[in-house]
C-alpha cells in the first residue's frame, strides 16, 4: 500500500536558524510530490511541487527552498527562518506511472518560529 | 484562472442535523473535483472525489454531485455526528494541469455539538 511520512511532527525554532523538513513516500514510483503551508486559521498555499528527481517548481517566491534527492524523498529547507514561516507544513503525493491524479497528504509538521 | 469558492464557517450544528457545505468553482473544461477533511491537528484526508459531470462521490455518509451546469460540488450529509467536527476543503485539478496541482477553497469549519 502507498504511505507518506513526514518528520518531525512538531518543531520550535528561533528566528534566523536553519530548517529541514523531510517527507518520504512508500509504495509507488515516480510520484508527483508537493509541499503546502497552512497558516493559522487559513487555507492551504502550495509552495513547491516536483514531477521527478531534481525537478522543482516554486509557486511562491519566499524564504524557503525544496529539493528531491531521491525518487520518493522531498525536503523543505530554509537557511534563515523568519517569524512569518510559522505554520503547518503538509507534504502530499499523487501516484506516478499513469495513476490517479488524486493527492494524498502526510500528517504534517507544525513549525513555530520564535 | 481556476478558483474554488466555498462557504465561510464556522458552521455549528447539533448532532443528527443535516449538513450542507456549498462549493462552486471556476475552471475550463471538466476539472476533477475533491472534498478533503482535516481533523484537528492532523493532515488532510481525501473524503470523496468526482471526475466527470453528474458523477456522485460518496464516503462515510457524505455525498457530493458534480454539477457542470451550476459549476458546483456541494457536500452533504444527512445526519452528522460529533466526530464529523473538522475543517472541510473543496478542491479541483484542472484538466491537463501541469503537475496535477490542486486549487483549494478556503475551507469551512464545522462544529457538531452533542
Amino acid at each position: 500500500s502507498q504511505t507518506i511520512h513526514q518528520w518531525p511532527a512538531t518543531l520550535v525554532q528561533p528566528v534566523g536558524s536553519p530548517l529541514s523538513l523531510e517527507c518520504t513516500v512508500e509504495g509507488t514510483s515516480n510520484p508527483n510530490l508537493y509541499w503546502y503551508r497552512q497558516a493559522a486559521g487559513r487555507g492551504l498555499q502550495l509552495l513547491f511541487y516536483s514531477v521527478g528527481i531534481g525537478q522543482i517548481s516554486s509557486e511562491v517566491p519566499q524564504n524557503l527552498s525544496a529539493s528531491r534527492p531521491q525518487d520518493r524523498q522531498f525536503i523543505l529547507s530554509s537557511k534563515k527562518l523568519l517569524l512569518s514561516d510559522s505554520g503547518f507544513y503538509l507534504c502530499a503525493f499523487s501516484p506516478g506511472q499513469g495513476g490517479t491524479d488524486t493527492q494524498y497528504f502526510g500528517p504534517g509538521t507544525r513549525l513555530t518560529v520564535l | 484562472g481556476n478558483s474554488v469558492t466555498q462557504m465561510e464557517g464556522p458552521v455549528t450544528l447539533s448532532e443528527e442535523a443535516f449538513l450542507t457545505i456549498n462549493c462552486t468553482y471556476t475552471a475550463t473544461g471538466y476539472p476533477s473535483l475533491f472534498w478533503y477533511v482535516q481533523y484537528p491537528g492532523e493532515g488532510l484526508q481525501l473524503l470523496l472525489k468526482a471526475t466527470k459531470a453528474d458523477d456522485k462521490g460518496s464516503n462515510k455518509g457524505f455525498e457530493a454531485t458534480y454539477r457542470k451546469e451550476t459549476t458546483s460540488f456541494h457536500l452533504e450529509k444527512g445526519s452528522v455526528q460529533v466526530s464529523d467536527s473538522a475543517v472541510y476543503f473543496c478542491a479541483l485539478i484542472p484538466i491537463q494541469a501541469a503537475g496535477n496541482k490542486l486549487t483549494f477553497g478556503g475551507g469551512t469549519r464545522v462544529l457538531v455539538k452533542p
